[in-house]
């Protein structure tokens, strides 16, 4: 089993759709967590990180469940310039390492 | 100093032949990670160093791989005997305690 695995998509969406993406993480001890967006043929970038609160940024909304062991990413009002990869992040050993899941394709249309 | 930066960004090289990649991460951040990322794929971690030791080594990296930070500073990533599956982008990360994880463009490896 994968340390962090997410559905790879693609989805494709209309413009002005609401999405979501989930991702689960086998690692309990697991400390930070984060979702990455990964533009065609470029780096990756921090979206957003994830608390246990929660937390939401525009039309962005990040969720952890540290029961279940997942992450989940909302978008609301979906954008044609939302179409990337979103990848997600989990760290363990303190931070050290940073462990990807295989990313999930979002394509946004008209 | 604008962010990661990683040299060069394309290099083709034919098989057993070895390359050598440098990074440089952003001032003063004393965290930084390799990453092999291959088409549809997320990256895949190599190597961390802490300033300059090595601290952790993934068990995917074979001996033919080789990476160093000599004065906790710049870092170079040396794939020795290349083969085609070593074709792949190799990116570059830099943080602190207190900041996420800043990647550079990557460096494609295209093994022939």
């Amino acid at each position: 089993r994968k340390e962090v695995e997410q559905d790879p998509g693609p989805f494709n969406v209309p413009e002005g759709a609401t999405v979501a993406f989930n991702c689960t993480y086998s690692n309990s001890a697991s400390q930070s967590f984060f979702w990455y967006r990964q533009d065609c043929r470029k780096e990756p970038k921090l979206l957003m990180s994830v608390y246990s609160s929660g937390n939401e940024d525009g039309r962005f909304t990040a969720q952890l469940n540290r029961a279940s062991q997942y992450i989940s990413l909302l978008i609301r009002d979906s954008k044609l310039s939302d179409s990337a990869t979103y990848l997600c992040v989990v760290t363990t050993g303190g931070g050290n390492k940073l462990t990807f899941g295989t990313g999930t394709q979002l394509k946004v249309e008209l | 100093d604008t962010g990661v930066s990683q040299d060069p960004r394309h290099k083709i090289t034919k098989r057993g032949q070895n390359v050598t990649f440098r990074c440089d991460p952003i001032s003063e951040h004393n965290r930084l990670y390799w990453y092999r990322q291959t088409l549809g794929q997320g990256p895949e971690f190599l190597t961390y160093f802490q300033n300059e030791a090595q601290l952790e080594k993934s068990r995917l990296l074979s001996d033919r791989f080789s990476a160093e930070r000599p004065k906790g500073s710049f870092s170079t990533l040396e794939i020795q005997r290349t083969e085609q599956g070593d074709s792949a982008m190799y990116l570059c990360a830099s943080a602190t305690l207190r900041t996420e994880a800043f990647f550079g463009q990557g460096t494609r490896l295209t093994v022939v």
